[in-house]
């Protein structure tokens, strides 16, 4: 079972900022929320992850509510080579068994 | 900038054949990981190694599906008899240690015919 809630899909423009919701209203104390791009017929490529605290880096920022209950993953100018599905994953950690567990995800399509 | 290498990266195959792939991680990356992406859905785990210990195979269907990364370098994933439904793309990924980021490769894309 996924454990996190994904629009389908969103649309936003060049050069705009993308903003990708996250509901995980059951993550637990120790998971890691992540996020992953997977562009047509590549392997997923890792964004970003964090537990409590807003992360940023060169690709993205990860803000997640002070509930944790839901994140947000934005991509601060996007471009065409942006489109792709975005996975949001809960990640549990301390445990040997970390394996990804992948939704349907959200397909971002970046318009020119 | 390091890669992991998947090879084939495509296959056909006839049903009931045997077919194998390979994984070679990010050189130092202790854990491995195989998964199974079915066309229109999000990658599922079939395996998860530490070194060359398995950590997780419950969603390795037993019967047919095979893997094993005997010097916890690089790996082989198998599958024997071959299935119509077994077509689907097989990923591979690496991470330094557990609980860390994992770096997927390209895959392998598998059609069985």
């Amino acid at each position: 079972d996924a454990k996190t809630t994904q629009p389908p899909s969103m649309d936003c423009a060049e050069g705009r900022a993308a903003n990708l919701p996250c509901n995980h209203s059951t993550i637990s104390g120790n998971e890691y929320v992540y996020w992953y791009r997977q562009i047509h017929s590549q392997g997923p490529q890792y964004i970003i992850h964090g537990l409590k605290n807003n992360e940023t880096n060169e690709m993205a920022s990860l803000i997640i509510t002070e509930d944790r209950k839901s994140s947000t993953l934005i991509l601060p100018h996007a471009t065409l080579r942006d489109t792709a599905v975005y996975y949001c994953i809960v990640r549990p950690s301390g445990g040997g068994a970390d394996g990804l567990t992948f939704g349907k995800g959200t397909h971002l399509i970046i318009q020119p | 900038e390091a890669e992991v290498a998947q090879s084939p990266r495509y296959k056909i195959t006839e049903k009931s054949q045997a077919v194998a792939f390979w994984c070679d991680p990010i050189s130092g990356h202790a854990t491995l990981y195989w998964y199974r992406q079915i066309l229109g859905q999000g990658p599922e785990l079939l395996v998860q190694f530490q070194d060359e210990s398995v950590v997780d195979d419950s969603q390795l269907p037993k019967d047919r599906f095979s893997a094993e990364r005997l010097k916890g370098v690089d790996s082989t994933l198998k599958i024997q008899p071959a299935e119509l439904g077994d077509s689907a793309m097989y990923l591979c990924a690496s991470s330094l240690k557990l609980n860390t980021e994992a770096f997927f490769g390209q895959g392998t894309r598998l059609t069985v015919v």
